[in-house]
């Protein structure tokens, strides 16, 4: 079972540059999230999408995009990457219609802005 | 103010120890969860265990268990007969039910070290 499955793993980019995080689940989740991990600041919401076709902005969106693609796929934007987004992120999902439900996470990107 | 409290940074526990992690939250919601989730040094979440707001016992899941104190909005992990893989970073998380964003907020978490 792939579950939550996040590219690319590691990447570098340079303070101007743009690129897209990509995001796939496999378990049928109307949910699904970006988070952002810091050192000493534990795991914070970027944006969120409750269900296809809707996007919501979570405690640090500024600087991001994303795309809900289908019911599968959920996308990070960097237009303009900069160093303050040199971070761990992490993608997840969960099934919205049981509100005990876990978020299942991927393995993360770890990305370095210079 | 932080939604999420963890208190102890670190903490280094013997092996077969019991190991009790701390959480405390601020809600105004009456309906709400508690999470914990596990980080090992490899990267991953791991999902431990969840407490309702409205459960009325204690949530237990093999060695882990919560201790849950409404009153003092505490939502303590504990881990029974500590083992060297329990060594990690352990994040508490609330969902809260009354709406607004989704998701879960995290606390800063405590990393844990399992001392032979």
């Amino acid at each position: 079972n792939a579950g939550v499955t996040q590219t690319p793993k590691f990447q570098v980019l340079k303070t101007g540059q743009s690129m897209t995080l990509q995001c796939a689940q496999d378990m049928n989740h109307n949910s699904m999230y970006w988070y952002r991990q810091d050192p000493g600041m534990g795991l914070r919401l970027i944006y969120y999408s409750a269900s296809e076709g809707t996007t919501d902005k979570g405690e640090v969106p500024n600087g991001y995009n994303v795309s809900r693609l289908n019911k599968r796929e959920f996308s990070l934007r960097l237009e303009s990457a900069a160093p303050s987004q040199t971070s761990v992120y992490f993608c997840a999902s969960r099934l919205k219609v049981v509100g005990n439900s876990p978020l299942h996470f991927g393995n993360g990107t770890r990305l370095t802005v210079t | 103010a932080q939604k999420i409290t963890q208190t102890q940074p670190g903490m280094f526990v013997q092996e077969k120890e019991a190991v009790t992690l701390d959480c405390t939250y601020d809600t105004s919601d009456q309906s709400y969860g508690l999470f914990w989730y596990k980080q090992p040094s490899s990267g991953e979440m791991i999902f431990l265990i969840y407490q309702g707001s409205y459960d009325e016992q204690n949530a237990t899941e093999g060695r882990y268990s919560l201790n849950f104190q409404k009153a003092r909005k505490s939502a303590n992990l504990v881990i029974s007969a500590s083992q060297l893989g329990d060594s990690a970073m352990y994040f508490c998380a609330m969902r809260e039910f009354g709406g607004g964003a989704d998701g879960l907020t995290f606390g800063k978490g405590t990393h844990l070290i399992i001392q032979p």
